[in-house]
Parts: C-alpha cells; sequence; structure tokens
C-alpha cells in the first residue's frame, strides 16, 4: 500500500500550458517536502509545508498543503522546457508518542514534459 | 550544492568485484539513508541510519552491506552484484523532522 499517492504519474505538456500535480494520503504529515529530479541527478528539495492550508510560491510555482495536513498540491504557471523533471513529494510522520521519531515516505513521482 | 557528497558519480562493475559506494555531509543531520532507484520505478528504501545505528532494513540482499562509522559518513559496500542491480544509489541526511538532503547519487551499472 502506498502511502502518499501522487496524480499524475506521466503529464506531458506544451510550453505556457499550466499544470496541477497530486499529493494524497490518508495519514497526517507534521510537514510535506516537494523535490524535483532531473536525470540521473538527486532530487532536490523545492519547498517544505508545514502548516494545514499553507500556501507557499516559488516564481511559478505554487505549493499548497492541505487544510487537514493530508495533501498537497504544486500549480505550475506557464510551464517552461526547464521545468522537465520527476516531481515527488515526501511526507514527514511521527511514529512514537513521544515526538523524538518522525518517518520520511516518499510518493511515486510525478514525470514532466514541457515540449518547446 | 545539498550539502551531502556521494562519490563516485559512476561506476561500472563486474559481477565478481567489490566496490563500495560513499557518502559525506556536514550538516549537523543524525539520520542518513540509502535509496535504490531503478529505471521507471519510485526511490526505493534500502536502509536507515539514526545517530549511527542501523533503524531499518527493508528486506535488502546481503550483497548488499551499509556502514556507518559515524554521524558524517555512510557506506554502502557492494559485492557479487547482479545486473538487475544497476542503478542510481542515492544517499539522504535529515536532522529530527526536518527536510531530507540528497547527494547527487551514483550511477551503477553492473555487468
Amino acid at each position: 500500500t502506498q502511502l502518499l499517492e501522487q496524480s499524475p504519474q506521466f503529464l506531458s505538456i506544451q510550453e505556457g500550458e499550466n499544470l496541477t500535480v497530486y499529493c494524497n494520503s490518508s495519514s497526517v504529515f507534521s510537514s510535506l517536502q516537494w523535490y524535483r529530479q532531473e536525470p540521473g541527478e538527486g532530487p532536490v528539495l523545492l519547498v517544505t509545508v508545514v502548516t494545514g492550508g499553507e500556501v507557499k510560491k516559488l516564481k511559478r510555482l505554487t505549493f499548497q498543503f492541505g487544510d487537514a495536513r493530508k495533501d498537497s498540491s504544486l500549480h505550475i504557471t506557464a510551464a517552461q522546457p526547464g521545468d522537465t523533471g520527476l516531481y515527488l513529494c515526501a511526507g514527514s510522520l511521527l511514529v512514537n508518542s513521544g515526538g523524538s521519531n518522525y518517518k520520511l515516505t516518499f510518493g511515486k513521482g510525478t514525470l514532466l514534459t514541457v515540449n518547446p | 550544492e545539498t550539502g551531502v557528497t556521494q562519490t563516485p558519480r559512476h561506476l561500472v562493475m563486474g559481477m565478481t568485484n567489490k566496490k563500495s559506494l560513499k557518502c559525506e555531509q556536514h550538516l549537523g543531520h543524525n539520520a542518513m539513508y540509502w535509496y535504490k532507484q531503478s529505471a521507471k520505478k519510485p526511490l526505493e528504501l534500502m536502509f536507515v541510519y539514526s545517530l549511527e545505528e542501523r533503524v531499518e532494513n527493508n528486506s535488502v540482499p546481503s550483497r548488499f552491506s551499509p556502514e556507518c562509522p559515524n554521524s558524517s559518513h555512510l557506506f554502502l559496500h557492494l559485492h557479487t552484484l547482479q545486473p538487475e542491480d544497476s542503478a542510481l544509489y542515492l544517499c539522504a541526511s535529515r536532522g529530527r523532522n526536518t527536510e531530507a538532503f540528497f547527494g547527487q547519487g551514483t550511477r551503477l551499472t553492473v555487468v
């Protein structure tokens, strides 16, 4: 069972279009991260969201954390070929009641291709 | 530059060879991870070390042997690998309830 479901799995669009990718779970996360990974490279952190309902913007990228801290979305405005890559979401889960041990879990990713 | 450095970046090895992958971080993090990423497959968590103690081992074959001599260094020793072990191996480090930072990865090809 995949704890974090990302959709769509693949997305191919033309330059200038807008898009949204989703990250959903039935679990409540203490924080959630979005990463972008280019072929042959390690994932690079884009943003961390912590508060339910939080919205963060990074140039043309808008990240939103759901009110219940179970889901998140990434919206890209006017996509460019340089946005091409694998987008991964990762959630941090508290695994013990003492509040000291957090487990990180990743979604399967959304592979985005932006065609010129 | 994420603060996590992996070497080598590329490695080609025969099935009878022994080699090691190295990961180093100076971010003050207390947890380090090895992930395997095969073509068209999601990230697979292999090992987790917290405060130099292995806390997770996800049914990884014994031909992969991790070592964490201190909180800044993590190794993955490889021995008698199979062609299906060819993949991108990623190291990550993390502080308590903070983001994970990844190295650039080692592209491993087993021939």
